[in-house]
């Protein structure tokens, strides 16, 4: 099993959808866990953490479930600017492990 | 402001040399890291370290190497055995609730 899974899509949404992605990650021991953000060609730029008791940003919600060791993310009414990568990220004990990301193409 | 710089911004290779990237930090972090990206892939590991004078392999470090001898800067070296170094390069270093990234570095090999 990977250390960390996502779905790498493309997700193609209309304007306005609600769109959700998960990512897998393979060690319970895991501590700290984000949504980056990646536009082509740029360096990822954090989103959210995420955390078990759920978190929200605007129209974004992130939730945590360690009892199935996955991570979500919810993008209410989608916007033209929300197209972009979106990673996954996990942090355990000694190092940093990113998943490789679900591309996102929100359609006029 | 605190941050991480990655220099340079784009570099071009003639095959069979070495190249060092450099990444400099000025946030205090202990941990830093360095990803390789190929275009519409994810981010691989490197090479990574916990602490001054300490570092260790990621999943991909053949071809590659490191040295960590202060705690702001921690360079990598591109060498002639990496067979395929044509790739965008991060160097990132993390607190305990953000990862920060430098802006990348583009290699290119002719």
């Amino acid at each position: 099993r990977k250390e960390v899974e996502q779905d790498p899509g493309p997700f193609n949404v209309p304007e306005g959808a609600t769109v959700a992605f998960n990512c897998t990650y393979s060690n319970s021991a895991s501590q700290s866990f984000f949504w980056y953000r990646q536009d082509c060609r740029k360096e990822p730029k954090l989103l959210m953490s995420v955390y078990s008791s759920g978190n929200e940003d605007g129209r974004f919600t992130a939730q945590l479930n360690r009892a199935s060791q996955y991570i979500s993310l919810l993008i209410r009414d989608s916007k033209l600017s929300d197209s972009a990568t979106y990673l996954c990220v996990v942090r355990g004990d000694d190092k940093i492990i990113f998943g490789k990301g679900t591309r996102l193409h929100i359609l006029p | 402001d605190g941050g991480i710089t990655q220099s340079p911004k784009y570099l071009f290779r003639k095959e069979g040399q070495n190249v060092t990237l450099s990444c400099e930090q000025n946030l205090n972090h202990d941990a830093m890291y360095w990803y390789r990206q190929d275009p519409g892939q994810g981010l691989r590991l490197i090479y990574y370290s916990q602490i001054v004078n300490d570092f260790q392999k990621g999943d991909i470090a053949e071809g590659y190497s490191v040295s960590r001898e202060k705690k702001e800067s921690f360079p990598l070296t591109v060498t002639s055995a990496q067979k395929n170094p044509t790739a965008f390069y991060l160097c990132a270093s993390h607190s305990v609730n953000t990862i920060y990234f430098g802006e990348g570095s583009w290699l290119t090999v002719v």
